[in-house]
Formats: structure tokens, C-alpha cells, sequence
């Protein structure tokens, strides 16, 4: 089966600090990968996704490559700010299969001024 | 913009109650979830229903079922209440078009207390 393995946290950085959440994956077919944020109160939002493999999903700064050979997607930002504090979950859909998305357990980034 | 609304943010219950939890999405999506989240375990799928009438049991349907009548709505049901039901139930919903490449759009979040 499909699983997605997130390393664990609370990470805490300070302001303007890089920031690296480890991602890797599993799949039985062929995936398409996400990255959804979760901030203080809120339901989930979708941040970046990549269908393909070596696509580089983007936005708000933040980064995440599709890397087949080592099934990976990590997400990255160069510079972190306070307001992105949040729940991050790294996520699969098998692209032609079930409709039902496997999640990671999230990753609580702390951003500290 | 795309939206995904929950019937109460925050909900405190009886233990042996009854409670609805209902969830409206306004972009004709086939697909409708319902997930619990808790500290530590992530989101764990309750139900799924991908049209009207029609649903799938998810990872841990004990304790629930669901009512999909309109497309539009996907209700979520604890036939009676305990404290274990405690958490937070967050509601999804996706288009079939392009499958496996489709973003899931939650809603707000339920925070639901059994006492």
C-alpha cells in the first residue's frame, strides 16, 4: 500500500532561517505528491504539488522537487517568517487509482522572531 | 473563490447524544471526506463518498456513519456520543475530473467535546 513518512517535529527556527521538511514516500503506482498547511485554527490548504517526476512545485517562497529515484519531496524556504508557523502535511494520490489521498502525520514549524 | 463550510466550529456534547456534524462545499465536487485529526496521529479517514448516495468506509468508521443526499453536502453522523469521539473533524472535498492529481479543499474544522 501507499504510506508517506514525514520527519517528526516541533521544528523551530528564528526569522529568516532556511528551512528543510523531510518528505518520502511509497506507492504502488504512479503518485502525484503534495504539500498542504494547516495554520492555527484553520482546516488545510493545499501550498504545492508536483505530477511528475522531477517537477518542482512552488509558491509563497516555499519549494518541493519530485525526486523518483530517492521518493522524495522535501519542502524548502530560503528565509522563513513568524507568519508561517503552521502544521505542514506532506501528502500522495495515486494518479488513476483511489480518490482518497494518503497523508503524512504533519510537521509543526515554529518560527520564533 | 472555493469554499468548504462546516456547520460549527466548536461543539460540546453529552456523552450518548446524538450529533450531526453537516459540511456544504459550493464547486460541485463529486468527491466529499470526512476526517478526525488528532495530536500525533495526523488525519484519519472516517467515510468517503464519491456522488450522492453513495459512500466508502475509511480507516476507522466505528462509532460513525454518514448521509449524503445532495451533492453538495456530506453529513457526518455519531449515533451516540463518548468521550473517545473527542477531536477534531475536518471535512474535504475534491473534483473526479483528473484522478490522483486533484486537491483535496477542507473546510474550517469542527472542534467537538464529549463530556
Amino acid at each position: 500500500g501507499n504510506s508517506v513518512t514525514q520527519m517528526e517535529g516541533p521544528v523551530t527556527l528564528s526569522e529568516e532561517a532556511f528551512l528543510t521538511i523531510n518528505c518520502t514516500y511509497t506507492a504502488t503506482g504512479y503518485p502525484s505528491l503534495f504539500w498542504y498547511v494547516q495554520y492555527p485554527g484553520e482546516g488545510l490548504q493545499l501550498l504545492l504539488k508536483a505530477t511528475k517526476a522531477d517537477d518542482k512545485g512552488s509558491n509563497k517562497g516555499f519549494e518541493a522537487t519530485y525526486r523518483k529515484e530517492t521518493t522524495s519531496f522535501h519542502l524548502e524556504k530560503g528565509s522563513v517568517q513568524v507568519s508561517d508557523s503552521a502544521v505542514y502535511f506532506c501528502a500522495l494520490s495515486d494518479q488513476g487509482g483511489s480518490y482518497i489521498p494518503t497523508f503524512g502525520r504533519g510537521t509543526s514549524l515554529i518560527v520564533h522572531p | 473563490d472555493v469554499k468548504v463550510t462546516q456547520s460549527s466550529r466548536y461543539l460540546v456534547k453529552r456523552t450518548g447524544e446524538k450529533v450531526f456534524l453537516e459540511c456544504v462545499q459550493d464547486m460541485d465536487h463529486e468527491n466529499m471526506f470526512w476526517y478526525r485529526q488528532d495530536p500525533g496521529l495526523g488525519l484519519r479517514l472516517i467515510y468517503f463518498s464519491y456522488d450522492v448516495k453513495m459512500k466508502e468506509k475509511g480507516d476507522i468508521p466505528e462509532g460513525y456513519s454518514v448521509s449524503r443526499e445532495k451533492k453538495e453536502r456530506f453529513s457526518l453522523i455519531l449515533e451516540s456520543a463518548s468521550t473517545n469521539q473527542t477531536s477534531m473533524y475536518l471535512c474535504a472535498s475534491s473534483s473526479a475530473g483528473d484522478r490522483g492529481t486533484d486537491t483535496q479543499y477542507f473546510g474550517p474544522g469542527t472542534r467537538l467535546t464529549v463530556l
